[in-house]
This record gives structure tokens, C-alpha cells and sequence, in this order.
């Protein structure tokens, strides 16, 4: 199983709406990752947790909040966004110490109105 | 602080001929990652390099990696429609930091 699962596959939200993402995986994998894509651009790191503990917030404003509630899951809550949020946020996750790929998830689809 | 530089940012092949794809990074990586992305779609692994001198192919795609000049190539031979997509690179900085390169956008036209 090389699957990491993505939910919802789209979400459209206000800007005074509260919603979470949520990214599982099964593989054993002990570093899982958010990140924002735009269209035309490249990923861009939002957040690295390494054995369930936040090791990287690459400066990501306050209305992002990852959490980490244990080794296979991964949420992104979001509460005040902003339509220029609107992206695709990927969740990826792979082996800190197994020197093996990093999967992607699917995406969510996210639309700030 | 890991950059990746990628480049050409855009690729306009005729189909049958062959190119090369380029990934430059700032500082030492532990892995070196190629990715294709179809629009509207997720990240789909292409291949993982680890060491100095490591050649992965599959199909008409060939990844090496030259960690002393901190370069991978990304080889396309005898090019096809079916491979027209976005190529990333990403290299694996410490802490477990992923960063992806610019991106090529490939067209493949007939």
C-alpha cells in the first residue's frame, strides 16, 4: 500500500468558516508534510511533523493550523482564510530514515469565497 | 538554506527527439526526487536517487544524480504526446525539508 489518502477532494469556504483537511497513510512513514500549490507554481512547504512533533512551520500565518494526532494522520485546520488562500494543499508523507520515495496524496482543492 | 533550481521552465519537444531536463541545489541532499504532475492533478513519483553516480531508468525517462556537482539530470528519449506534463525535482535538506525545484513544463507536439 503506497497510498496516501487525501479528504475531501474539494472544499469550498467562506471566510469566517471553520474546516479541516485530512491526509492518512499506512506505510510506517514518520515524516508527513502540507503543502500549498498554486497554479503554474511549484509545492511550497507549509509544514514538516517528524515522528508526530512539529519540525518545520515555514512561516505560515496563524489561520493554518496543523496537528498531528498520531503516526498515520495528518489535519490541516483552517478558520479565517482568505480568497488568495484559495489553492491546492497536498499532503506527502515518507520515511525519515528509510532512504525510500515521498508520496503524494491526491489533494484538496480549496476555494475561499 | 536548500534551494533547487530547475530549468528549462518550459520544454516544447517534437515527438521522437530527445532532451534533457536539469536540477541544480544549493546544499547537500540526502535524496533527490523526480515527480510528474498532469493539470489539475497530484504529484506522481517518478523516481528517488541516493548516492553519487546513481542512473534510474523507466521507460522513455532516465534520472541520474552528480552529487559532487549537486546536479540531476532528467533524460527524455525519443519523446512522445503521452509525456507532455509538469517535471519537478525536489532534494531532501536536513530536518526532513522537501523542496521542489521550479518545475518544466513539457509539451510534446506531433
Amino acid at each position: 500500500d503506497t497510498e496516501v489518502t487525501q479528504t475531501p477532494k474539494h472544499l469550498v469556504m467562506g471566510m469566517t468558516n471553520k474546516k479541516s483537511l485530512k491526509c492518512e497513510q499506512h506505510m510506517g512513514h514518520r515524516a508527513m508534510y502540507w503543502y500549498k500549490q498554486k497554479a503554474k507554481k511549484p509545492p511550497e512547504l507549509m509544514f514538516v511533523y517528524s515522528y508526530e512533533k512539529l519540525s518545520i512551520n515555514e512561516s505560515v500565518p496563524s489561520r493554518f493550523s496543523p496537528e498531528c494526532p498520531n503516526s498515520s494522520l495528518l489535519n490541516l485546520h483552517l478558520h479565517a482564510l482568505q480568497p488568495e488562500d484559495s489553492a491546492l494543499y497536498l499532503c506527502a508523507s515518507s520515511h525519515p530514515l528509510r532512504r525510500t520515495e515521498a508520496f503524494f496524496g491526491q489533494g484538496t482543492r480549496l476555494t475561499v469565497v | 538554506e536548500l534551494k533547487v533550481e530547475q530549468n528549462p521552465l518550459f520544454l516544447s519537444m517534437q515527438e521522437g527527439k530527445n532532451y534533457t531536463i536539469y536540477c541544480n541545489y544549493s546544499t547537500t541532499s540526502d535524496r533527490l526526487y523526480w515527480y510528474r504532475q498532469d493539470p489539475g492533478k497530484s504529484l506522481e513519483s517518478l523516481f528517488v536517487l541516493l548516492s553519487n553516480g546513481a542512473v534510474k531508468q523507466e521507460g522513455r525517462l532516465m534520472a541520474s544524480l552528480d552529487t559532487k556537482a549537486r546536479l540531476s539530470t532528467l533524460h527524455i528519449t525519443a519523446a512522445v504526446h503521452d509525456l507532455s506534463a509538469t517535471y519537478f525535482c525536489a532534494a531532501l535538506g536536513a530536518t526532513n525539508k522537501l523542496i521542489f525545484g521550479t518545475g518544466t513544463l513539457l509539451a510534446v507536439q506531433p
